[in-house]
């Protein structure tokens, strides 16, 4: 068990630029949960994966956000034309079927100038 | 709606002291989970500990454990023998059937040697 992974770590771009970031879950979980979490607060829900299904979207997910987990395994975030209030860390989780509790990635820290 | 409250936004306490962090919660749901996070600085959320909220007997893990009222709302978390490495924010979270986590906005503890 290598625990969930986020990649990049770190993020700066510029205004208007689209950015990707990827996910890898636990191995042997099927549900996978993006949040966003900015200074001072707690993570915000954005979507949630059962497998390869994208079940809930936040209203918080514009139509700026797309998220995809096309094999039911990784799964990528992308925000098309960032805009300075997109900056955050965004936090991925993993769950399996069994249990309930959601295990953390890193994260993926996104500065947007 | 589903809220989380956290009152403390910052707290600290002695080494090996005890202290107690405070969370409140509303949910109309009759089957829910409460968790406490912890996130150290620059680092990963970690799960503290979980309480199943059809079950009346309060969570213990190691030196954490929740006072669970459920009539009151009430989740808090007690830390024992507080240590150094338990500086972190602290993070309350509400999972019901829809399966995403509600967070608190966090209480940053600091434990002083």
């Amino acid at each position: 068990d290598t625990g969930v992974s986020q990649n990049p770590r770190h993020k700066i771009t510029k205004r208007g630029q689209n950015v990707t970031f990827r996910c890898d879950p636990i191995s042997e979980h099927n549900r996978l949960y993006w949040y966003r979490q900015t200074l001072g607060q707690g993570p915000e829900f954005l979507t949630y994966f059962q497998n390869e299904a994208q079940l809930e979207k936040s209203r918080l997910l514009s139509d700026r956000f797309s998220a995809e987990r096309p094999k039911g395994s990784f799964s990528t975030l992308e925000i098309q034309r960032t805009e300075q209030g997109d900056s955050a860390m965004y936090l991925c989780a993993s769950s399996s079927l069994e249990t309930y509790e959601q295990y953390f990635g890193p994260g993926t820290r996104l500065t947007v100038t | 709606a589903q809220t989380v409250t956290q009152s403390q936004p910052e707290m600290s306490v002695q080494e090996a002291e005890t202290v107690t962090l405070s969370c409140t919660y509303d949910t109309s749901e009759n089957n829910y989970y409460l968790f406490w996070y912890k996130q150290p600085p620059s680092r990963q959320m970690i799960l503290v500990i979980r309480q199943e909220a059809y079950k009346q007997q309060n969570a213990t893990e190691n030196r954490f454990s929740v006072n669970f009222q459920k009539a009151a709302k009430s989740f808090s978390l007690k830390i024992s023998d507080s240590q150094l490495g338990d500086t972190a924010m602290y993070f309350c979270a509400l999972l019901t059937g829809t399966y995403k986590y509600i967070f608190g906005t966090g209480t940053r503890l600091k434990v002083l040697a």
